[in-house]
């Protein structure tokens, strides 16, 4: 199976930081790779799509780029409503895997 | 596009429950649908996928043998069979539409295994 390996685990920002967030994956996933949001008590929600396609409606904030096995989520710009945890995961493979997850949290 | 997850509940270690997803909204029979856990305090872990037609199904290596998603899509529905359920099995479970990556997610549904 494939693994994804995200970093870091916690990462303590202010309000108007640029932050960044990598997920590494076991081999090629390709482009396939997703981003998503999730707020305590809630279902994720997804932010961006092949590797760096926005979905519909989220802030033009949020981006994401690949680099061969290794995916960033860059935040320009944090908002009080960005402090959350994030997941990448990998859908080349039909046996998907989500990353260990990253909380952001406020400084 | 609604999803919502029933069947949920506590469970002896060892016994079985079925969760099942009521689908609305988008084309049912058109989309992989996928299940996907969240232990307490934990990540998130993808569980089990079935294709459009069910002629296709994978699971994570933990639950194979124990558990069976399954379809109607005259009923709109998904379906998780659990069987000989663990402590280490107890999330919340989420009924998922897969597109790129997961579009989206139902509000998910607690399954506690204790005796």
């Amino acid at each position: 199976d494939i693994q994804m390996t995200q970093s870091p685990s916690t990462l303590s920002a202010s309000v108007g930081d640029r932050v960044t967030i990598t997920c590494r994956a076991s081999q090629s996933v390709s482009r396939w790779l997703a981003w998503y949001q999730q707020k305590p008590g809630k279902a994720p929600k997804l932010l961006i799509y092949g590797a760096s396609t926005l979905e519909s409606a989220v802030p033009s904030r949020f981006s994401g780029s690949r680099s061969g096995t290794e995916f960033t989520l860059t935040i320009s710009s944090l908002q009080p409503d960005d402090f959350a945890t994030y997941y990448c995961q990998q859908y080349n493979s039909y046996s998907r895997t989500f990353g260990q997850g990253t909380k952001l949290e406020i400084k | 596009v609604q999803l919502v997850e029933s069947g949920g509940g506590l469970v002896q270690p060892g016994g079985s429950l079925r969760l099942s997803c009521a689908a609305s909204g988008f084309t049912f029979s058109t989309y992989w649908m996928t299940w996907v856990r969240q232990a307490p305090g934990k990540g998130l872990e993808w569980v089990a996928n079935i294709k459009q037609d069910g002629s296709e199904i994978h699971y994570v290596d933990s639950v194979k043998g124990r558990f069976t998603i399954s379809r109607d899509n005259a009923k709109k529905s998904l379906y998780l069979q659990m069987h000989s359920l663990r402590a280490q099995d107890t999330a919340v479970y989420y009924c998922a539409r897969e597109a790129a990556g997961i579009d989206y997610w139902g509000q998910g549904t607690l399954v506690t295994v204790s005796s």
